[in-house]
């Protein structure tokens, strides 16, 4: 297994552009998850998902989009960049009840 | 006030040094996770803990579900234990988690 991936590790975007992060887990996991992390503050859920074909929302969806069509991706949609979205992104998984397994991140800025 | 508040949150300390980091929440729990973040930004799973103690290597975690509150024990620390160590719980029937700002802990040589 390679664990949770992530790319890209880097991106630069200009106001009002959009992209997607993409997220692929190979462990089979259920539960998958975005996280923001901003400078000295905590990680913040952004969405969250318990299977293929369901996602919530977490504590700072506004802003973002999520889709689950496979067990194993999880994509994050920016749809308009703001600099508010400047941030390093983490993409996770779990089973059930378990210890979370946390990609390397994306570093986001928006300028 | 955040559910989870971690203390303290800046700590530098020489190698060797016994270390204790601190993690006070205020909801109910299922459990409590020690996660670290090296200074790269990768994060690592430490410890998840719904009782008692655990213990891997120089680690050990343990937790007070009455006083709600978790310790997070380096014993000899060396330099390349440096790192962010965030605590974080998951709330009784729901797999989100909740965090706390982060310790950063720095051990000098």
């Amino acid at each position: 297994n390679t664990g949770v991936t992530q790319t890209p590790k880097f991106r630069i975007l200009k106001i009002g552009q959009s992209m997607t992060l993409q997220c692929t887990q190979d462990m089979n996991h259920n539960y998958m998850y975005w996280y923001r992390q901003d400078p000295g503050m905590g990680l913040k859920l952004i969405y969250y998902s318990v299977g293929a074909g369901i996602t919530d929302k977490g504590e700072v969806p506004n802003g973002y989009n999520v889709s689950r069509s496979t067990t194993e991706d999880f994509p994050l949609r920016l749809e308009l960049a703001a600099p508010s979205q400047t941030s390093v992104y983490f993409c996770a998984s779990s089973l059930v009840e378990n210890e979370q397994f946390f990609g390397p991140g994306t570093r986001l800025t928006v300028l | 006030k955040n559910e989870v508040e971690q203390s303290p949150q800046n700590l530098t300390a020489q190698e060797g040094e016994f270390i204790t980091i601190n993690c006070s929440y205020s909801v109910g729990i299922s459990a409590l996770h020690w996660l670290q973040q090296h200074p790269g930004g990768g994060i690592v799973s430490l410890f998840m803990l719904s009782s008692g103690k655990k213990k891997h290597g120089r680690l050990i975690a343990t937790i007070n579900i009455q006083e709600k509150h978790s310790s997070l024990h380096i014993t000899a620390s060396h330099p390349r234990d440096s790192a962010v160590y965030i605590c974080a719980v998951s709330r009784w029937g729901a797999q989100k988690l909740v965090f706390g700002q982060g310790t950063r802990l720095t051990i000098n040589p």
